[in-house]
């Protein structure tokens, strides 16, 4: 139990143009869904928070004008990439988080993550 | 401010055993968690401690002292294919997840 899906694995844009990743929760209702980047041999960073139905809350640094976090439903939440440039090249990676019966408070469960490269 | 602290990488043989410490100082906890992650993969969880001692899960085990703000991650009978980097996490007061920059471990024939 507990899958994530994201679509697309790997995406390969133009300078300009805006790419839309989506991050599902297949067998479960996600609370909360959490969206990260992460640089080659860096760790994950958080880029935002969201809960379904409200505003995302994004770390600071993070422009959200730019990335455009919607979360429709609790099983999907999208992220939109606009205008992309190629320092927006990375490994995007959503997870969800439920209560779960254990009681762990925020088990998060990771998608396979999504590569941008931007040319 | 929250901080976690854990080894850049490690190097260790196959068959043998390797220990990655995990040091935090945060704002509240409610827990710890250890995720693995391939190069190129998204990372998957391997264990979570809230109380002290230690939890086995088959070749894995974590250990947790909250009054020292440590945690260890044992992995015995090492495989290549436990290469990989390890994530050390903690759930703060808002049930934030604040990430460790990772351990690469290295397995060596």
């Amino acid at each position: 139990g507990a899958v994530v899906s994201q679509h697309p694995s790997r995406v390969i844009c133009k300078s300009g143009t805006s790419v839309k990743i989506e991050c599902r929760s297949l067998d479960f209702q996600a609370t909360t869904m959490f969206w990260y980047r992460q640089f080659p041999k860096q760790s994950l960073m958080l880029m935002a928070t969201s809960n379904e139905g409200s505003k995302a809350t994004y770390e600071q640094g993070v422009e959200k004008d730019k990335f455009l976090i919607n979360h429709a439903s609790l099983t999907l939440s999208t992220l939109t990439v606009t205008s992309a440039h190629p320092e927006d090249s990375s490994f995007y990676i959503c997870s969800a988080s439920v209560l779960s019966p254990s009681g762990k408070p925020n088990e998060q469960f990771f998608g396979p993550g999504t590569r941008l490269t931007v040319l | 401010g929250q901080n976690i602290d854990q080894p850049t990488e490690m190097t260790a043989t196959e068959g043998a055993i390797v220990q990655i410490n995990c040091t935090y100082q945060t704002s509240g906890f409610n827990g710890l968690f250890w995720y693995q992650q391939h190069a190129g993969e998204a990372p998957t969880f391997l264990s979570y401690n809230v109380l002290d001692g230690l939890e086995e899960k088959g070749r894995f085990s974590s250990f947790l002292s909250r009054s020292k703000g440590y945690s260890y991650l044992l992995l015995k009978e090492l495989q290549m294919k436990d290469s990989a980097s390890y994530l050390c996490a903690v759930s703060d007061s808002n049930y934030q997840l604040i990430w460790g920059a990772g351990t690469k471990l290295i397995i060596k024939p």
